[in-house]
Protein backbone atom coordinates (compact mmCIF):
# COMPACT_ATOMS: atom_id res chain seq x y z
CA UNK A 1 0.00 0.00 0.00
CA UNK A 2 1.42 3.71 -0.60
CA UNK A 3 2.39 5.79 2.06
CA UNK A 4 3.66 9.30 2.62
CA UNK A 5 5.74 10.90 5.56
CA UNK A 6 6.17 14.18 6.20
CA UNK A 7 8.94 14.41 8.95
CA UNK A 8 8.34 18.27 10.15
CA UNK A 9 5.07 19.18 11.71
CA UNK A 10 5.33 23.22 11.12
CA UNK A 11 8.29 24.94 9.45
CA UNK A 12 8.76 28.56 10.49
CA UNK A 13 10.21 30.92 7.73
CA UNK A 14 10.75 34.69 7.58
CA UNK A 15 8.46 36.69 4.74
CA UNK A 16 11.07 37.08 1.32
CA UNK A 17 13.45 33.70 2.48
CA UNK A 18 12.79 30.21 0.41
CA UNK A 19 10.32 27.89 1.69
CA UNK A 20 10.86 24.39 1.31
CA UNK A 21 8.46 21.42 2.67
CA UNK A 22 9.47 17.89 2.86
CA UNK A 23 7.61 15.00 1.66
CA UNK A 24 8.87 11.42 0.96
CA UNK A 25 7.05 8.16 -0.44
CA UNK A 26 6.46 4.82 -0.56
CA UNK A 27 4.80 3.13 -3.52
CA UNK A 28 4.80 -0.29 -5.40
CA UNK A 29 4.13 0.94 -8.62
CA UNK A 30 5.02 4.15 -10.03
CA UNK A 31 3.88 7.12 -8.17
CA UNK A 32 1.76 10.36 -8.91
CA UNK A 33 2.28 12.71 -6.89
CA UNK A 34 0.38 15.80 -5.67
CA UNK A 35 0.30 18.72 -2.61
CA UNK A 36 -2.10 20.37 -1.41
CA UNK A 37 -2.78 23.86 0.70
CA UNK A 38 -5.48 24.07 3.21
CA UNK A 39 -6.12 27.62 4.57
CA UNK A 40 -7.84 27.58 8.14
CA UNK A 41 -11.86 26.89 8.35
CA UNK A 42 -11.41 25.72 4.38
CA UNK A 43 -11.52 22.57 2.02
CA UNK A 44 -8.25 21.00 0.01
CA UNK A 45 -6.76 22.97 -2.67
CA UNK A 46 -4.96 21.51 -5.13
CA UNK A 47 -1.33 23.16 -5.96
CA UNK A 48 0.71 21.21 -8.45
CA UNK A 49 1.14 17.94 -9.17
CA UNK A 50 3.84 15.19 -10.40
CA UNK A 51 2.80 12.30 -13.39
CA UNK A 52 5.60 11.62 -15.40
CA UNK A 53 8.57 13.66 -17.27
CA UNK A 54 10.33 16.79 -15.88
CA UNK A 55 11.10 16.67 -12.13
CA UNK A 56 10.34 19.83 -11.30
CA UNK A 57 6.89 20.45 -11.58
CA UNK A 58 5.71 23.95 -11.23
CA UNK A 59 2.21 24.97 -9.71
CA UNK A 60 -0.64 27.97 -8.43
CA UNK A 61 1.10 30.62 -6.54
CA UNK A 62 4.92 30.40 -7.42
CA UNK A 63 5.13 27.38 -5.99
CA UNK A 64 6.98 24.19 -7.65
CA UNK A 65 8.13 20.89 -6.53
CA UNK A 66 11.10 18.57 -7.20
CA UNK A 67 10.52 14.95 -7.85
CA UNK A 68 13.57 12.68 -7.07
CA UNK A 69 12.95 9.17 -8.04
CA UNK A 70 16.13 7.96 -5.91
CA UNK A 71 15.17 9.46 -2.75
CA UNK A 72 11.82 8.68 -3.17
CA UNK A 73 11.16 12.49 -2.23
CA UNK A 74 8.69 15.33 -3.51
CA UNK A 75 9.83 18.48 -1.76
CA UNK A 76 7.60 21.75 -2.37
CA UNK A 77 9.52 24.93 -2.80
CA UNK A 78 8.94 28.58 -3.15
CA UNK A 79 12.11 31.02 -3.31
CA UNK A 80 10.28 33.69 -1.56
CA UNK A 81 7.81 33.24 0.64
CA UNK A 82 4.72 35.64 1.85
CA UNK A 83 2.59 35.94 4.42
CA UNK A 84 -0.30 34.55 3.06
CA UNK A 85 1.90 31.57 2.08
CA UNK A 86 0.82 30.83 6.29
CA UNK A 87 -1.43 27.45 5.72
CA UNK A 88 -1.68 23.54 5.90
CA UNK A 89 0.43 21.85 3.24
CA UNK A 90 0.05 18.10 2.47
CA UNK A 91 1.74 15.80 0.22
CA UNK A 92 -0.18 12.84 -1.44
CA UNK A 93 0.26 9.68 -3.20
CA UNK A 94 -1.24 7.21 -6.13
CA UNK A 95 0.15 4.61 -7.85
CA UNK A 96 -0.38 2.76 -11.16
CA UNK A 97 -1.90 -0.03 -8.98
CA UNK A 98 -4.41 1.07 -7.90
CA UNK A 99 -6.44 4.85 -7.30
CA UNK A 100 -6.62 5.34 -3.54
CA UNK A 101 -4.94 8.81 -2.91
CA UNK A 102 -2.71 8.63 0.16
CA UNK A 103 -2.17 11.65 2.25
CA UNK A 104 0.99 12.34 4.54
CA UNK A 105 0.07 14.62 8.36
CA UNK A 106 0.64 17.97 6.90
CA UNK A 107 2.70 20.76 7.52
CA UNK A 108 1.68 23.83 9.23
CA UNK A 109 4.18 26.28 7.66
CA UNK A 110 4.44 29.56 9.33
CA UNK A 111 5.80 32.36 7.28
CA UNK A 112 6.88 35.25 9.98
CA UNK A 113 6.71 38.86 8.65
CA UNK B 1 -19.47 25.44 -10.84
CA UNK B 2 -17.54 22.70 -10.52
CA UNK B 3 -17.59 21.47 -7.38
CA UNK B 4 -18.27 19.09 -4.24
CA UNK B 5 -20.65 19.96 -2.20
CA UNK B 6 -20.80 18.15 1.52
CA UNK B 7 -23.73 19.21 4.11
CA UNK B 8 -23.93 19.64 7.07
CA UNK B 9 -21.23 22.09 7.52
CA UNK B 10 -21.30 21.71 11.24
CA UNK B 11 -23.19 19.14 13.13
CA UNK B 12 -23.67 18.50 17.09
CA UNK B 13 -24.84 15.36 18.38
CA UNK B 14 -25.41 13.22 20.77
CA UNK B 15 -23.85 9.52 21.00
CA UNK B 16 -26.09 6.93 19.68
CA UNK B 17 -27.92 9.11 17.26
CA UNK B 18 -27.61 8.06 13.76
CA UNK B 19 -26.60 10.42 11.56
CA UNK B 20 -25.89 10.99 7.66
CA UNK B 21 -23.37 13.20 5.91
CA UNK B 22 -24.07 13.66 2.31
CA UNK B 23 -21.69 14.69 -0.43
CA UNK B 24 -22.92 14.95 -3.78
CA UNK B 25 -19.92 16.14 -6.96
CA UNK B 26 -21.57 17.76 -10.51
CA UNK B 27 -18.23 16.78 -12.19
CA UNK B 28 -19.34 12.98 -12.91
CA UNK B 29 -16.70 11.52 -11.77
CA UNK B 30 -16.42 7.97 -10.75
CA UNK B 31 -13.63 8.31 -7.63
CA UNK B 32 -14.92 9.33 -4.48
CA UNK B 33 -13.73 9.02 -0.94
CA UNK B 34 -14.28 10.05 2.52
CA UNK B 35 -11.52 11.14 4.89
CA UNK B 36 -11.28 12.18 8.67
CA UNK B 37 -8.77 15.09 9.76
CA UNK B 38 -7.52 14.86 12.80
CA UNK B 39 -5.03 16.86 14.81
CA UNK B 40 -1.09 15.29 14.31
CA UNK B 41 -3.14 12.69 12.27
CA UNK B 42 -3.40 14.32 9.00
CA UNK B 43 -5.98 13.06 6.36
CA UNK B 44 -7.04 9.12 7.18
CA UNK B 45 -9.24 7.47 4.41
CA UNK B 46 -12.62 6.32 5.81
CA UNK B 47 -14.05 4.79 2.66
CA UNK B 48 -13.77 4.80 -1.41
CA UNK B 49 -15.38 4.02 -4.10
CA UNK B 50 -14.30 3.70 -8.07
CA UNK B 51 -17.99 3.36 -9.10
CA UNK B 52 -21.74 3.16 -8.55
CA UNK B 53 -22.28 -0.20 -6.26
CA UNK B 54 -18.09 -0.18 -5.35
CA UNK B 55 -17.12 0.22 -2.46
CA UNK B 56 -13.29 -0.37 -0.21
CA UNK B 57 -12.63 0.31 2.88
CA UNK B 58 -9.81 2.77 3.72
CA UNK B 59 -7.26 2.85 6.91
CA UNK B 60 -10.23 3.94 9.58
CA UNK B 61 -13.60 2.53 8.30
CA UNK B 62 -14.96 0.99 11.51
CA UNK B 63 -17.91 3.09 12.98
CA UNK B 64 -18.80 4.59 9.26
CA UNK B 65 -20.93 2.97 6.01
CA UNK B 66 -21.19 4.13 3.48
CA UNK B 67 -23.36 4.09 -0.04
CA UNK B 68 -22.76 4.63 -3.97
CA UNK B 69 -26.04 4.24 -5.53
CA UNK B 70 -25.56 7.32 -7.72
CA UNK B 71 -22.63 8.52 -9.39
CA UNK B 72 -22.82 12.14 -7.81
CA UNK B 73 -23.69 10.91 -4.72
CA UNK B 74 -21.54 8.98 -1.66
CA UNK B 75 -23.07 9.95 1.83
CA UNK B 76 -21.34 9.14 4.95
CA UNK B 77 -23.40 7.14 7.44
CA UNK B 78 -22.76 6.89 11.54
CA UNK B 79 -25.01 4.43 12.48
CA UNK B 80 -24.00 5.20 16.66
CA UNK B 81 -21.65 7.82 16.62
CA UNK B 82 -19.12 7.63 19.47
CA UNK B 83 -17.09 10.67 21.15
CA UNK B 84 -14.24 8.91 19.24
CA UNK B 85 -15.61 10.19 16.07
CA UNK B 86 -15.72 13.60 16.72
CA UNK B 87 -13.33 14.87 13.80
CA UNK B 88 -13.51 17.15 10.75
CA UNK B 89 -15.03 15.02 7.96
CA UNK B 90 -13.76 15.96 4.06
CA UNK B 91 -15.58 14.32 1.08
CA UNK B 92 -13.30 14.20 -2.38
CA UNK B 93 -14.03 12.80 -5.60
CA UNK B 94 -11.63 12.67 -9.03
CA UNK B 95 -12.14 11.16 -12.43
CA UNK B 96 -10.55 7.18 -11.66
CA UNK B 97 -7.34 7.75 -13.42
CA UNK B 98 -4.64 7.89 -11.27
CA UNK B 99 -2.68 11.27 -12.77
CA UNK B 100 -5.67 13.06 -11.39
CA UNK B 101 -6.09 15.17 -8.58
CA UNK B 102 -8.82 15.51 -6.71
CA UNK B 103 -11.39 17.86 -5.20
CA UNK B 104 -12.66 18.70 -1.94
CA UNK B 105 -15.51 19.41 -0.52
CA UNK B 106 -15.87 22.13 2.44
CA UNK B 107 -15.16 19.52 5.26
CA UNK B 108 -17.78 18.96 8.08
CA UNK B 109 -17.03 19.34 11.67
CA UNK B 110 -18.76 16.76 13.87
CA UNK B 111 -19.24 16.81 17.28
CA UNK B 112 -20.36 13.72 19.17
CA UNK B 113 -20.73 14.42 22.77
Amino acid sequence: AQSVAQPEDQVNVAEGNPLTVKCTYSVSGNPYLFWYVQYPNRGLQFLLKYITGDNLVKGSYGFEAEFNKSQTSFHLKKPSALVSDSALYFCAVRDDGNNRLAFGKGNQVVVIP
Amino acid sequence: EAQVTQNPRYLITVTGKKLTVTCSQNMNHEYMSWYRQDPGLGLRQIYYSMNVEVTDKGDVPEGYKVSRKEKRNFPLILESPSPNQTSLYFCASSPLRQNTEAFFGQGTRLTVV
